[in-house]
């Protein structure tokens, strides 16, 4: 069956960085494309980032440009979102989603949280 | 980018009732429109993509209508699992945004 398995999350202080993992099981990883997905405690759903099947193209949220990088290791089954100069406002669960047509998020990680804090 | 705004922010209903949900786009996005489920505790979970197909193992109490920037989310009679947060989302252009979430709760 499909999984989707986040890791890294943690309590960060503002300005650090820190790197999450997806480790995807259960279909054949390299024919799709992959989404970061963030929730603020309480709040909504906001999307952050996604990377294609292949690599070959990246875009990212305004938010986030030029502090995070996703990327994929084919390799591994895994996707990466590295997050750099973290803010309080980045406070979040994480979720890793797959995409099956170009923003259609149909299976959902559990979700790592992500508190930026001193 | 494009904003979603959603309606009411909260619908309080009784079980076996229908539920309407609106989702409205600041500009057109065709029909690629999404629908999402949100328990507590819970990740989201995909029921309807592109305005109106139902994802994989979805019941037919949920559908999903509308085209270019007026969307509804409708579920026929209301079952216990189904209250909820449900969120629309737009695949039209970058950055993908979602709405702000309508709640279902139990009247």
């Amino acid at each position: 069956q499909v999984q989707l398995v986040e890791s890294g999350g943690g309590v960060v202080q503002p300005g650090r960085s820190l790197r999450l993992s997806c480790a995807a099981s259960g279909f054949s990883f390299t024919g799709y494309g992959f989404h970061w997905v963030r929730q603020a405690p309480g709040k909504g759903l906001e999307w952050v980032a996604v990377i294609w099947y292949d690599g070959s193209n990246k875009f990212y949220a305004d938010s986030v440009k030029g502090r995070f990088t996703i990327s994929r290791d084919n390799s591994k089954n895994t996707v990466y979102l590295e997050m750099n100069n973290l803010r309080a406002d980045d406070t979040s669960v994480y979720y890793c989603t797959r995409d099956i047509a170009v923003g259609v998020f149909d299976w959902w990680g559990q979700g790592a949280l992500v508190t930026v804090s001193s | 980018e494009i904003v979603l705004t959603q309606s009411p922010a909260t619908l309080s209903l009784s079980p076996g009732e229908r539920a309407t949900l609106s989702c409205r786009a600041s500009q057109s996005v065709s029909s690629s429109l999404m629908w999402y489920q949100q328990k507590p505790g819970q990740a989201p979970r995909l029921l309807i993509y592109d305005a109106s197909i139902r994802a994989t193992g979805i019941p037919a109490r949920f559908s999903g209508s509308g085209s270019g920037t007026d969307f509804t989310l409708t579920i026929s009679s209301l079952e216990p699992e189904d209250f909820a947060v449900y969120y629309c989302q737009h695949r039209s252009n970058w950055p993908l945004t979602f709405g702000g979430g309508t709640k279902v709760e139990i009247k």
